[in-house]
C-alpha cells in the first residue's frame, strides 16, 4: 500500500515562529500536494509539486512556502506563523494521471 | 471557474436507512467529479469518481453516485447505512481525470445512529 507519512500528528507553535511540516511518500510519486482543512471550508490547496525542485501555487499560498529537494519529500514552511494558520494540514501524493493518496494530517495550533 | 456545493453540512440517519449526500457542481468544461471520505483521525480516501464513462458510478463500501448533467448534480447514495459509515464526506471537481487539481466542497458530516 502507498504510504504518505506526515511527521507530526499534533504541533503547537508560537506566533512568529518558523514552522516546518514534513511529508514523505514511499511510492515514487511525481505529484505531491499540501492542503489545509478548516471546519466549514473543506480542503483548500496551498501548494503542489509535479517534480523535484518544482512548485506551483495553489489557491491560498500566502504566508507559506514549500521545498521539494527529493522526490519523496515535500515540506511546507510557515515563515512566520500566525494564529490564522491554526489548521489541519493534509499532504497528498499521486502518480501522474492517478488518484491522490492522503496522509493522516497534522493539526497545527499557533498560539 | 469550477466549484462544488455540498448541501447540508451535517446529515443524520438511522442504521439501515438510505444515505443521501448532495453535491452540485459548476464547471465551464466537462467535469471530473469525485467523492472522498475522511474517517475520524485519518486522511482522505477516494470513494468513487466520475470520468465521463457511465453516469452511475459505483464505489467502495456500497456507495454509488449518479452524474446528472441536466441538474449539475453528483449526489452520493447508499441504500442501507452502517455505523461504520459515520465520517466526513467531500465532493470534489477537477478539470482532469486524475483529479490532480481538485476543488473540494466544504464537506458533509454523516452521523449514523442505532
Amino acid at each position: 500500500d502507498v504510504k504518505v507519512t506526515q511527521s507530526s500528528r499534533y504541533l503547537v507553535k508560537r506566533t512568529g515562529e518558523k514552522v516546518f511540516l514534513e511529508c514523505v511518500q514511499d511510492m515514487d510519486h511525481e505529484n505531491m500536494f499540501w492542503y489545509r482543512q478548516d471546519p466549514g471550508l473543506g480542503l483548500r490547496l496551498i501548494y503542489f509539486s509535479y517534480d523535484v525542485k518544482m512548485k506551483e501555487k495553489g489557491d491560498i499560498p500566502e504566508g507559506y512556502s514549500v521545498s521539494r529537494e527529493k522526490k519523496e519529500r515535500f515540506s511546507l514552511i510557515l515563515e512566520s506563523a500566525s494564529t490564522n494558520q491554526t489548521s489541519m494540514y493534509l499532504c497528498a501524493s499521486s502518480l501522474m494521471g492517478e488518484k491522490l493518496f492522503f496522509g493522516s494530517g497534522t493539526q497545527l495550533s499557533v498560539l | 471557474a469550477q466549484s462544488v456545493t455540498q448541501l447540508g453540512s451535517h446529515v443524520s440517519v438511522s442504521e439501515g436507512a438510505l444515505v443521501l449526500l448532495r453535491c452540485n457542481y459548476s464547471s465551464s468544461v466537462p467535469p471530473y467529479l469525485f467523492w472522498y471520505v475522511q474517517y475520524p483521525n485519518q486522511g482522505l480516501q477516494l470513494l468513487l469518481k466520475y470520468t465521463s464513462a457511465a453516469t452511475l458510478v459505483k464505489g467502495i463500501n456500497g456507495f454509488e453516485a449518479e452524474f446528472k448533467k441536466s441538474e449539475t448534480s453528483f449526489h452520493l447514495t447508499k441504500p442501507s447505512a452502517h455505523m461504520s459509515d459515520a465520517a466526513e464526506y467531500f465532493c470534489a471537481v477537477s478539470t482532469n481525470q486524475a483529479g490532480t487539481a481538485l476543488i473540494f466542497g466544504k464537506g458533509t458530516t454523516l452521523s449514523v445512529s442505532s
